[in-house]
């Protein structure tokens, strides 16, 4: 079964600090992996998209990871804003169609 | 910024009753989808839609649900004889030209209670 695991479930840092968040999949076949940001009561935001060949991707503050290989990636934020207040979701797609998502990181950044 | 809306915000229906949620995607996507959230759980995907068809669709898409694109521009979820476990927030997504690599752009969602 398609599996998407994150870590931490939470986590809260101060305003200007850097945090990295971590997912661990078991999807196959493979075809890419996304980082989403979901503000509370809103739908989610593509971050970032990776391939199979793309090992590091940025978006701004946002930087993605991938081991395709340990089937690891990482999303990690520099220099944290209170905007950055959010669930982030690792979603693994197995085909053009199909995501499959995982639980999230919800981030708390504190001034 | 072009952006997938859906409508209603929130629906409230009795159980067993019909609804229909409603979405418009960005205008020059070809491929949409539906996906729930119940509260507290992971995004589950439901089903995905190309070409007027179906593509791809999960467990969770059984015969209570369709969709339908009526007139070229609305996407619709219709689930029928709703029960309580289908309350759930339910978001509509599109994508561009071609679905490999493309990021999906999401709706605010529907927050469905069934009562």
């Amino acid at each position: 079964k398609n599996q998407v695991e994150q870590s931490p479930q939470s986590l809260i840092i101060l305003e200007g600090k850097n945090c990295t968040l971590q997912c661990n999949y078991t999807v196959s076949p493979f075809s890419n992996l996304r980082w989403y940001k979901q503000d509370t009561g809103r739908g989610p935001v593509s971050l970032t998209i990776m391939t199979f060949s793309e090992n590091t991707k940025s978006n701004g503050r946002y930087t993605a990871t991938l081991d395709a290989d340990t089937k690891q990636s990482s999303l990690h934020i520099t220099a944290s804003q209170l905007s950055d207040s959010a669930s982030y979701i690792c979603v693994v797609s197995s085909s053009d169609y199909k995501l499959s998502f995982g639980a999230g990181t919800t981030v708390t950044v504190r001034a | 910024e072009p952006e997938v809306t859906q409508t209603p915000s929130h629906q409230v229906t009795q159980m067993g009753q019909e609804v229909i949620l409603r979405c418009v995607p960005i205008s020059n996507h070809l491929y949409f989808y539906w996906y729930r959230q119940i509260l507290g759980q992971k995004v589950e995907f439901l089903v995905s839609f190309y070409n007027n068809e179906i593509s791809e669709k999960s467990e969770i898409f059984d015969d209570q649900f369709s969709v339908e694109r009526p007139d070229g521009s609305n996407f619709t979820l219709k689930i029928r004889s709703t029960k309580l476990e289908d309350s759930a927030m339910y978001f509509c997504a599109s994508s561009g030209m071609t679905g490999v690599g493309q990021p999906q752009h999401f709706g605010d969602g529907t927050r469905l209670s069934i009562l």
